[in-house]
């Protein structure tokens, strides 16, 4: 069981630049979501999605976009990145409803120089 | 305003002794969950807590929810250099249409000294 795979691991890219994060899971899940984890901040929603087709902004959403077109994958797009966008990329997904865990995957360590 | 406050926010101590963290709102919460993170890896659910007042235990932990739901806490008893790592607290909130929404504290890093 793959659970959620992240890739790439690690990822340094130039100001202005433009990536995208691949985020698969394998668990059949409905929700999924993905957050930064920045130093003394904690971890912070930036996108999230309830089912194939539905995407919806978390706490800092500015500079990213999702979509959902299987119930597998949700990627996070970086279309022109800033330094401020340097930081931990964790995707999690859960079956949605309140007590409901989240399971992440292993981060993509993004660097903007 | 951060909505869950997590203390302390770093903590080492000696093999063997115990600690408390604490996860503070004045926001009420449908369940809280406790997760714990390694380095380089994401963070793993420990536990779900949902009743008000709800203990539960796991091995050397002691998790704990607030009677109003707006706090929880951690107890870890005679802590060992495997418990080391970041510590986070989680509250879910109804955010309408049926979609449940996880806020995060800042976490607490423990380490623990053989």
């Amino acid at each position: 069981n793959a659970g959620v795979t992240q890739t790439p691991k690690f990822q340094v890219l130039k100001t202005g630049q433009s990536m995208t994060l691949q985020c698969a899971q394998d668990m059949n899940h409905e929700y999924m979501s993905w957050y930064r984890q920045d130093p003394g901040m904690g971890l912070r929603l930036i996108h999230y999605s309830v089912g194939a087709g539905i995407t919806d902004q978390g706490e800092v959403p500015n500079g990213y976009n999702v979509s959902r077109s299987t119930t597998e994958d949700f990627p996070l797009r970086l279309l022109s990145a800033a330094p401020s966008q340097t930081s931990v990329y964790f995707c999690a997904s859960s079956y949605h409803s309140f007590n409901s865990p989240l399971h992440f995957g292993n981060g993509t360590r993004l660097t903007v120089t | 305003t951060q909505l869950l406050e997590q203390s302390p926010q770093f903590l080492s101590i000696q093999e063997g002794e115990n600690l408390t963290v604490y996860c503070n709102s004045s926001s009420v919460f449908s369940s809280l969950q406790w997760y714990r993170q390694e380095p380089g890896e994401g963070p793993v659910l420990l536990v779900t807590v949902v009743t008000g007042g709800e203990v539960k235990k796991l091995k050397r932990l002691t998790f704990q929810f607030g009677d109003a739901r707006k706090d929880s806490s951690l107890h870890i008893t005679a802590a060992q250099p495997g418990d080391t790592g970041l510590y986070l607290c989680a509250g879910a909130q109804y955010s309408g249409a049926g979609s449940y929404q996880l806020t995060f504290g800042k976490g607490t890093k423990l380490s623990v000294i053989p």
